[in-house]
């Protein structure tokens, strides 16, 4: 079956300091969701990207799809203590039903 | 939009109990997921309807899982005999049906067995 990969899966950056994660996945995405977890909370999604080399940006976080739509990142500039948290990629493989594979996840931490 | 609900927030059951949570999805939302999530890991799939059809179900669900939405609107899971490695967090999540849509997640169940 479909799996999907995250790296690192722990992340310890000084506040101001930039921030990447990477996700690929075993087979071709229809698209790549993204979503964030904060301590205690439940995964809030951030974006969605479908087209293949896709870049989107919200204020400091810029999001990638590549081009072959099997891997994806996130990368946080001048990271905030409000970063904290767990990001997930999310896929559903291209056709069929609806069923979304979550990587693993990584875990940032930002120390100030 | 209320967001979508689940019940209870936290249950705790002796092993071998049956135990029932409900999912109350966004009410415009077609689609409703359920998860599973442990600690470290990310939310596991376990089943998928559209409406009340049941479209999808994990292969690594044993036959004690069961999930119903009759009516198309809330729906339950239902852990027959619960084991120690039951334990974790259901979260369910739903979303429209058109395309592939973001989905929105509830603040989950917390199943502790003892």
């Amino acid at each position: 079956g479909q799996q999907v990969m995250q790296i690192p899966q722990y992340q310890h950056v000084q506040e101001g300091e930039d921030f990447t994660t990477y996700c690929n996945s075993s087979t071709t995405l229809s698209n790549i969701q993204w979503y964030k977890q904060r301590p205690g909370g439940h995964p809030v999604f951030l974006i969605q990207l479908v087209k293949s080399g896709e870049v989107k940006k919200q204020k400091r976080l810029t999001f990638q799809f590549g081009e072959a739509k099997k891997n994806s990142s996130l990368h946080i500039t001048a990271t905030q203590t409000t970063d904290v948290g767990t990001y997930f990629c999310a896929g559903p493989e291209s056709g069929g039903y609806q069923k979304v594979t979550f990587g693993i996840g990584t875990k940032l931490q930002v120390i100030p | 939009d209320t967001g979508v609900s689940q019940n209870p927030r936290h249950k705790i059951t002796k092993r071998g109990q049956n135990v029932t949570f409900r999912c109350d999805p966004i009410s415009e939302h077609n689609r409703l997921y359920w998860y599973r999530q442990t600690l470290g890991q990310g939310p596991e799939f376990l089943t998928y309807f559209q409406n009340e059809a049941q479209l999808e179900k994990s292969r690594l669900l044993s036959d004690r899982f069961s999930a119903e939405r009759p009516k198309g609107s809330f729906s339950t899971l239902e852990i027959q005999r619960t084991e120690q490695g039951d334990s974790a967090m259901y979260l369910c999540a739903s979303s429209f049906d058109t395309g592939h849509q973001p989905q929105h997640f509830g603040d989950g169940t917390r199943l502790s067995i003892l």
